[in-house]
C-alpha cells in the first residue's frame, strides 16, 4: 500500500511569491491534516479536511489556505510568502472520520519550503 | 484550551539505561498518540492509546495512559543508540478534528 506522498519535496521561493503544496493520502483515507514544523514553534496544526470540507483551522493568517478534492488529495497554498514561512510542511492522512478519532495519522515525507 | 506538556524536552542518556518521558495534558481525553521523528525525517506512529489504563509495548518502548491523572508515559528499557530520535505525544480533541501536540522530547542515546 502506497504511503502518503507530498510534492514537491523541496522548494525555494522569494518573499511575496505564492506557493502550492500537494498531498496524496493513503488510498481509502478521507481525513487529511496539514502541519507546519519549525525549530522554534514545533509542530503546529494548519487545517483538517474530510470529504472536501475544512472542519478545523489552526491559528494561521488568511494567507494560508487549503482545499481537498473528491479523490481526497489535498493542496495547501500560501500567498505573499514571508521569511517566517520557511518550514517543513507535513501532511497526514487518517482512516478515521477526522484527525485522531482513535486512528493513527500517517505522515508524508514533508515539503521543505525555504523563503529568501 | 487543551495544552499538552512533555518533559523532559531534552534527554541524553547512556545505552543500557532506563528512562521515562512524561506527557501531561490539561483536559479530559481518553485518546493519546505517541510518534517518533528521526532527524530530517517525517513522523512515524508508535502507539495509539484509547482508554484509561491502556498499555502498549513494542520492543524496548512501552507506553501507558492514565486518563484520570491526564498523564501518559513512554518508558524506554535498556536504551540502544537506534532509539535516538524526537518523541511526540498528541492528544485527541474529540469534536474538534484536531490533535494537540506536545513540544517533543529529543532523546540522544550515547554508546
Amino acid at each position: 500500500k502506497a504511503g502518503v506522498t507530498q510534492t514537491p519535496r523541496y522548494l525555494i521561493k522569494t518573499r511575496g511569491q505564492q506557493v502550492t503544496l500537494s498531498c496524496s493520502p493513503i488510498s481509502g483515507h478521507r481525513s487529511v491534516s496539514w502541519y507546519q514544523q519549525t525549530p522554534g514553534q514545533g509542530l503546529q496544526f494548519l487545517f483538517e479536511y474530510f470529504s472536501e470540507t475544512q472542519r478545523n483551522k489552526g491559528n494561521f493568517p488568511g494567507r494560508f489556505s487549503g482545499r481537498q478534492f473528491s479523490n481526497s488529495r489535498s493542496e495547501m497554498n500560501v500567498s505573499t510568502l514571508e521569511l517566517g514561512d520557511s518550514a517543513l510542511y507535513l501532511c497526514a492522512s487518517s482512516l478515521g472520520l477526522g484527525a485522531g478519532q482513535g486512528y493513527e495519522q500517517y505522515f508524508g515525507p514533508g515539503t521543505r519550503l525555504t523563503v529568501t | 484550551e487543551l495544552k499538552v506538556e512533555q518533559n523532559p524536552l531534552f534527554l541524553s542518556m547512556q545505552e543500557g539505561k532506563n528512562y521515562t518521558i512524561y506527557c501531561n495534558y490539561s483536559t479530559t481525553s481518553d485518546r493519546l498518540y505517541w510518534y517518533r521523528q528521526d532527524p530530517g525525517k517525517s513522523l512515524e506512529s508508535l502507539f495509539v492509546l484509547l482508554s484509561n489504563g491502556a498499555v502498549k509495548q513494542e520492543g524496548r518502548l512501552m507506553a501507558s495512559l492514565d486518563t484520570k491523572a491526564r498523564l501518559s508515559t513512554l518508558h524506554i528499557t535498556a536504551a540502544v543508540h537506534d532509539l535516538s530520535a524526537t518523541y511526540f505525544c498528541a492528544v485527541d480533541m474529540d469534536s474538534n478534528y484536531q490533535l494537540i501536540w506536545g513540544a517533543g522530547t529529543k532523546l540522544i542515546i550515547k554508546p
